[in-house]
């Protein structure tokens, strides 16, 4: 049972222009989100994080959105930069350090 | 300030044998969480450490085991090894529970 589900496995975007990354949770007892980029041979890095409290939060070209009804969350990146390129996981916690990932989505920045 | 450091960064074991995996947390910091990610997914809570205590354990059997050490270090454990526990090893530690969790590089495990 994917508590936190990232549906679309790969995404490519122009360098430039915007990425919007989406994620859906089922858990209503989540209450604070992460979005974590991975390079190949690294571990997770962290990069932009949203209370349940919150609809909007943002970080320089990040920019993390929260619609508690529709329990879904996505990651806008602007402009994307060929750096960007990586996976990027979504994680939910219900307030107890216990972090839940979801599959991850491999962004492509094409230039 | 050095990151979250693991060792080792690759292992190569064979079917029933056992595994310790080893991590040291960014200074400061006196909560270690362990993460299995098998290729394709995500990273899977295993256990959570905060004091030497555990605080935290997710759906793994009881072949997996760690500890926290009074420095904060931690040890993975996993006894009698299947082919199914390759997976890359993640170790994350941070502060407080208000804190984010840094991520080491992790320990690739190949099972053979």
């Amino acid at each position: 049972d994917q508590q936190v589900k990232q549906n679309s496995p790969s995404l490519s975007v122009q360098e430039g222009r915007i990425s919007i990354l989406n994620c859906d949770y089922t858990n209503s007892m989540f209450d604070y989100f992460l979005w974590y980029k991975k390079y190949p041979a690294e571990g997770p890095t962290f990069l932009i994080s949203i209370s349940s409290i919150k609809d909007k939060n943002e970080d320089g070209r990040f920019t993390v959105f929260l619609n508690k009804s529709a329990k879904h969350l996505s990651l806008h990146i602007v402009p994307s930069q060929p750096g960007d390129s990586a996976v990027y996981f979504c994680a939910a916690s219900a307030g107890d350090d216990k972090i839940i990932f979801g599959k991850g989505t491999r962004l492509h920045i094409l230039p | 300030d050095a990151g979250v450091t693991q060792s080792p960064t690759h292992l190569i074991k064979t079917r029933g044998q056992h595994v310790t995996l080893r991590c040291s947390p960014i200074s400061g910091h006196k909560s270690v969480s362990w993460y299995q990610q098998v290729l394709g997914q995500g990273p899977q809570f295993i256990f959570q450490y905060y004091e030497k205590e555990e605080r935290g354990r997710g759906n793994f059997p009881d072949r997996f085991s760690a500890r926290q050490f009074p420095n904060y270090s931690s040890e993975l454990n996993v006894n009698a090894l299947l082919l199914g526990d390759s997976a890359l090893y993640l170790c994350a530690s941070w502060r407080t529970s208000t804190d984010t969790q840094y991520f080491g590089p992790g320990t690739r495990l190949t099972v053979l």
